[in-house]
C-alpha cells in the first residue's frame, strides 16, 4: 500500500463550525505533514510530526489544531476559521523526518471552503 | 538563504513536442536534496524524482529526463514527446541537509503550469 488517503475530499464550513480533516497512511512512515495550498501557489508547510510528536509548527494560528493519535493517522482540527483559510489542505508522509531517503508522498487533499 | 526559482510560470506546447522545465536553486548546504513533483488538476502532488547533491548523474525514466548541474545550481526537467496527460503544474523543491541526511522540510518553487494541447 503506497498511498496517503485524506477525508473528506471537499468540505464547506461556516466560521463558527468545528470540523476535522483526516489523513491516513499504511506505509510505515514515521513522519507526517500538513500543508496548505492556495490557488496558483506552492504548498506551504503548516505542521510536521515525527514519531507521533509535533516537530515543527510554522507559526500556524491556534484555530488549526493538529493531532497524531498513532503512527498511521494524522488529524487537523478546525475551529472558528476565516474565509481566507479556504484552500487545499494536503497531507504527506515520509519514511523519516531526517535521512537520505525521505521523499514525501502526498495525499489527494481536502478542498476547504469557509463561508 | 534557501530558495528555489522556477522562472517559467506557464508553458504551452503541442502534443509530441519536447519541453524543458527550468529549476534553479540556492543553498549554502553541501548536502541537500532536490525533488520534482507533478500536480495534475485533481490536486494530488505526485513524486517524480529525488536527487542528492553528491549524485550529478543525469537520469532518464521513460519520456522524462533530469539534468542536474551543480555548477549552475540547476535541476532541469525535460519531457520528450509530450502528451496531453502531461498537463499539470510541476514543482521543483529543495530539502536542505546535514550530516548526510535531509532536514525534512521542502522548499518549493512557485511551479510551472504545463499545458499540452492535442
Amino acid at each position: 500500500d503506497t498511498e496517503v488517503t485524506q477525508t473528506p475530499k471537499h468540505l464547506v464550513m461556516g466560521m463558527t463550525n468545528k470540523k476535522s480533516l483526516k489523513c491516513e497512511q499504511h506505509m510505515g512512515h514515521r513522519a507526517m505533514y500538513w500543508y496548505k495550498q492556495k490557488a496558483k501557489k506552492p504548498p506551504e508547510l503548516m505542521f510536521v510530526y515525527s514519531y507521533e510528536k509535533l516537530s515543527i509548527n510554522e507559526s500556524v494560528p491556534s484555530r488549526f489544531s493538529p493531532e497524531c493519535p498513532n503512527s498511521s493517522l494524522l488529524n487537523l482540527h478546525l475551529h472558528a476559521l476565516q474565509p481566507e483559510d479556504s484552500a487545499l489542505y494536503l497531507c504527506a508522509s515520509s519514511p523519516l523526518l531526517r535521512g537520505p531517503s525521505n521523499e514525501q508522498f502526498f495525499g489527494p487533499g481536502t478542498r476547504l471552503t469557509v463561508l | 538563504a534557501q530558495k528555489v526559482t522556477q522562472a517559467q510560470t506557464e508553458i504551452s506546447v503541442v502534443e509530441k513536442e519536447d519541453v524543458t522545465l527550468d529549476c534553479v536553486y540556492e543553498t549554502r548546504d553541501t548536502t541537500y536534496y532536490l525533488f520534482w513533483y507533478k500536480q495534475p488538476p485533481s490536486g494530488e502532488l505526485v513524486f517524480l524524482i529525488r536527487r542528492n547533491s553528491f549524485d550529478e548523474q543525469n537520469e532518464i525514466s521513460g519520456r522524462y529526463s533530469w539534468n542536474f548541474q551543480k555548477s549552475t545550481s540547476s535541476f532541469n526537467f525535460t519531457i520528450t514527446a509530450s502528451q496531453v496527460v502531461d498537463s499539470a503544474v510541476y514543482f521543483c523543491a529543495l530539502s536542505p541537509g546535514n550530516y548526510g541526511g535531509s532536514q525534512g522540510n521542502l522548499i518549493f518553487g512557485k511551479g510551472t503550469k504545463l499545458s499540452v494541447k492535442p
